[in-house]
């Protein structure tokens, strides 16, 4: 199975401020014959379910903030928010979709310093 | 809109059975994957379990293969997942979710139902 590792487990920003959060994967998510990195990222806030924000890695949902940002190829990818707001307190997960099972990194947790 | 509404979760003792329902409504559901995806109490998510728009296709995570089935009914809307054996370590909130692109088994989801807890003990 393909294992996502996230860094940091929790950070806190202050608003306004950058944040990112990485994300490494155990094996390349890169499919050569299409170029497209089988990675997504979702937002869960408390008490709701999973909110999709970028998909193969970089294209961002229809309706998502354009300050939320997805970088990165192969096994090294970032999440970026790039002034951050008081709405965006939440836990961040990615999530590989290049092989069943599918698997999500631990997630990070993301508050207001 | 996209409404995913899931059901049936409860207390269970351990070895038993139980199946899930998610009634699906606001798009046309025989045209895209869904997913089971879990959560254990203050944990991170766990996919659980995929199948194909047309029911053709059945992909299941390594803790829940061999005693779990996911099953649709597209006459009915609804999205079903039946577990056997069950254990401690089932007990999470299970939420049914829409797979993105039509007609597509890539295996991201852009819509996902509140969740149904389901609490595995004696």
């Amino acid at each position: 199975d393909i294992v996502m590792t996230q860094s940091p487990d929790s950070l806190a920003v202050s608003l306004g401020e950058r944040a990112t959060i990485n994300c490494k994967s155990s094996q390349s998510v890169l499919y050569n014959s299409n170029n497209k990195n089988y990675l997504a990222w979702y937002q869960q806030k408390p008490g709701q379910p999973p909110n999709l924000l970028i998909y193969w890695a970089s294209t961002r949902e229809s309706g998502v903030p354009d300050r939320f940002s997805g970088s990165g190829s192969g096994t090294d990818f970032t999440l970026t928010i790039s002034s951050l707001q008081a709405e965006d307190v939440a836990v961040y997960y990615c999530q590989q979709y290049y092989a069943t099972p599918y698997t999500f990194g631990q997630g990070t947790k993301l508050d207001i310093k | 809109q996209v409404q995913l509404v899931e059901s049936g979760g409860g207390v269970v003792q351990p070895g038993r059975s139980l199946r899930l329902s998610c009634a699906a409504s606001g798009f046309t559901f025989s045209s895209f994957a869904m997913h089971w995806v879990r959560q254990a109490p203050g944990k991170g998510l766990e996919w659980v379990a995929l199948i194909s728009y047309d029911g053709s296709n059945e992909y299941y995570g390594d803790s829940v293969k061999g005693r779990t089935t996911i099953s649709r009914d597209n006459s009915k809307n609804t999205l079903y997942l039946e577990m056997n054996s069950l254990r401690t370590e089932d007990t999470a909130v299970y939420y049914c979710a829409k797979e993105r692109s039509y007609q597509a088994l890539w295996g991201y989801c852009d819509y996902w139902g509140q969740g149904t807890l389901v609490t595995v003990s004696s």
